[in-house]
């Protein structure tokens, strides 16, 4: 079935530190790609997305390139700041019309001033 | 107002009793989900619903039922909560008309003594 792999946490960096949350997928055809943010306290929100080999997609100065060849989804951000202190959550819908997500464990993302 | 919601948000509840978790969405959405978030675990899915007549079980379904009383509203039932039943659960939704990106619900924190 499928599966998502992710870098354990914490994470911990300095302020405009860059950051890279390693995020690898098993799956059949072609699955869409999504990372999603949950601040404490709160529910997830859909960071990025990338529905095709070599798109990358990218929001909030987070980008990702989905890379069919290394089955990869890196989160990377080159400068983060306290406020990205959040769980960071890689995940995959299959190529399917009526599939589901599947998700990683979750990266914790510790950014101190 | 949110998009989805979720009541109550915090419940502290005994062994056995029978506890009802309520979402509600006004996304215009068909799709709504079930999930648990325990630590290091990342989401598990629990039940899904691709329309009002549509009930699938997800990946930990023991010891829950779910009810889509409309389009809007999608239910979840621990009908004798257990200890191990302790978890943040969420709600989500997407539309069958895009790549499955889900929109969370702000989460109920559930605890079973």
């Amino acid at each position: 079935g499928d599966s998502v792999t992710q870098m354990e946490g914490p994470v911990t960096l300095s302020e405009e530190a860059f950051l890279t949350i390693n995020c690898t997928y098993t799956a059949t055809g072609y699955p869409s790609l999504f990372w999603y943010v949950q601040y404490p306290g709160e529910g997830l929100q859909l960071l990025l997305k990338a529905t095709k080999a070599d798109d990358k997609g990218s929001n909030k100065g987070f980008e990702a390139t989905y890379r069919k060849e290394t089955t990869s989804f890196h989160l990377e951000k080159g400068s983060v700041q306290v406020s990205d202190s959040a769980v960071y959550f890689c995940a995959l819908s299959d190529s399917a019309g009526y599939s589901t997500l599947t998700f990683g464990k979750g990266t914790m993302l510790l950014v101190s001033p | 107002d949110a998009d989805v919601t979720q009541t109550p948000r915090n419940r502290i509840t005994k062994t056995g009793k029978r506890i009802m978790l309520e979402c509600s969405q006004t996304k215009g959405h068909d799709r709504m989900y079930w999930y648990r978030q325990d630590p290091g675990l990342g989401l598990r899915l629990i039940y899904y619903s691709f329309d009002v007549k549509d009930i699938n079980k997800g990946e930990i379904s023991d010891g829950y039922s779910v009810s889509r009383q409309a389009q809007a509203k999608f239910s979840l039932s621990l009908e004798s909560a257990i200890p191990n039943q302790t978890a943040l659960y969420f709600c989500a939704t997407s539309s069958s008309g895009g790549y499955n990106e889900q929109f969370f619900g702000p989460g109920t924190r559930l605890t079973v003594l």
